[in-house]
């Protein structure tokens, strides 16, 4: 069965740390990973998106990096913010005919303290 | 060049009643995406359609929910006879190309809460 677990389930941080959320897999054959942000009562927002064949890829202070043989990724959040504070899900897309059946965390929450 | 548009934001149904969830994608997508989001849940895929067609239902429970994208107007997510399981958050999203596209955007609506009393 195919499924994604996020830890922690949820941290709090100080303005201006960095912080890393932690994303198991076990799709197979899998195609893509994809982080999303999901602000409280909003639908997620694409932050990055890796195929199979990438280990690392920015988008401004967020880096996710995949570990495809462990089925590991990460989210690194430099600098956080106070605008940082959301639920962070984890995404993954199999390889096939159905790679819209994406498979979803149950997310991060994470909220950056002043 | 509006994103993904939901209506209503929040819906409120007693057990039995109806309820009608519209998504307009973004300009220029023709493919249409649903996810619902159970509480305490990660969203689960529902229903693909594309213009007049319907892809792939299989995450859609077979009875009571139905889905269409017409050729003009917004797809429509509909549950007939409601039930106090089905109060979730539903999630419509629309990508340019089908996703099959391994760098295939996916761009979400802001969902439609619906509560069932």
């Amino acid at each position: 069965k195919n499924q994604v677990e996020q830890s922690p389930q949820s941290l709090i941080i100080l303005e201006g740390k960095n912080c890393t959320l932690q994303c198991n897999y076990t799709v197979s054959p899998f195609s893509n990973l994809r982080w999303y942000k999901q602000d409280t009562g909003r639908g997620p927002v694409s932050l990055t998106i890796m195929t199979f064949s990438e280990n690392t890829k920015s988008n401004g202070r967020y880096t996710a990096t995949l570990d495809a043989d462990t089925k590991q990724s990460s989210l690194h959040i430099t600098a956080s913010q106070l605008s940082d504070s959301a639920s962070y899900i984890c995404v993954v897309s199999p390889r096939g005919g159905s790679n819209y059946k994406l498979t979803f965390g149950k997310g991060t929450l994470l909220t950056v303290n002043p | 060049n509006a994103g993904v548009m939901q209506n209503p934001r929040h819906l409120v149904r007693r057990r039995g009643q109806e309820a009608r969830l519209r998504c307009s994608p973004m300009k220029g997508h023709s493919h249409v995406y649903w996810y619902r989001q159970l509480p305490e849940e990660g969203l689960k895929f529902m229903v693909y359609l594309q213009k007049e067609n319907i892809i792939d239902e299989s995450g859609m429970p077979k009875e009571r929910f139905s889905a269409e994208f017409p050729k003009e107007g917004p797809s429509i997510l509909r549950i007939q006879q409601v039930v106090r399981g089905d109060s979730a958050a539903y999630f419509c999203a629309s990508s340019l190309w089908d996703i099959l596209d391994n760098t295939g955007e996916l761009f979400f609506g802001e969902g439609s809460r619906l509560t069932v009393l």
